[in-house]
């Protein structure tokens, strides 16, 4: 296994589409985590699963942001009528639930919203 | 309100010298304490950690120390080399979730 994937690497968006992201986590890995990273900050955790369970959800993940997990393998995050202030690097992690503070990261999706 | 502060945005060494990375908290619940690497375009690399009933950890060149008392922990890099050039993310960890510092970008000069 080569690590925890993301595709696509950049996506760039019209302001009110729709857009999807994919995580591949490390396959042994039983929980998958979605951050969100702007520009000088550390990444901010958005939500986590553990198998195909949702388990928590930030109060930064509103409405218009859904992720699913559906058979505990690969996530997608989907963000819905994108907004200008919904540019920044994605980020998914994964870990094995028993070491949940040693998360793996993926190279994340940049997203771009004109 | 940040619960995990690197108040140093950059720091430069010269090669072969130490790097000394430092990091405050306010939460005295967090469990576990980590450090990530991260170079451009790509995701954070995990370091090191250290649990909170520790006060070193050593891998390598690198060295973790936690001073509870004090909310403080750094993150020791002897020698430095230049592919030690990267933001450095001084992280927490209070059950499932790690909360980040807005990270230290270290520069290795010639």
């Amino acid at each position: 296994d080569t690590g925890v994937s993301q595709d696509p690497r950049h996506k760039i968006t019209k302001r009110g589409q729709n857009v999807t992201f994919r995580c591949d986590p490390i396959s042994e890995h039983n929980r998958l985590y979605w951050y969100r990273q702007t520009l000088g900050q550390g990444p901010e955790f958005l939500t986590y699963f553990q198998n195909e369970a949702q388990l928590e959800k930030s109060r930064l993940l509103s409405d218009r942001f859904s992720a699913e997990r559906p058979k505990g393998s690969f996530s997608t995050l989907e963000i819905q009528r994108t907004e200008q202030g919904d540019s920044a690097m994605y980020l998914c992690a994964s870990s094995f639930s028993r070491a949940p503070y040693e998360q793996y990261f993926g190279p994340g999706t940049r997203l771009t919203v004109t | 309100d940040q619960q995990v502060k690197q108040n140093s945005p950059s720091l430069s060494v010269q090669e072969g010298r130490i790097s000394i990375l430092n990091c405050d908290y306010t939460n005295s619940m967090f469990d576990y304490f980590l450090w990530y690497k991260k170079y451009p375009a790509e995701g954070p690399t995990f370091l090191i950690s250290i649990s909170s009933i520790k006060d070193k950890n050593e891998d390598g060149r690198f060295t973790v120390f936690l001073n509870k008392s004090a909310k403080h922990l750094s993150l020791h890099i002897v020698p430095s080399q230049p592919g030690d050039s990267a933001v450095y993310f001084c992280a927490a960890s209070a059950g499932d979730k790690i909360i980040f510092g807005k990270g230290t970008r270290l520069h290795i000069l010639p």
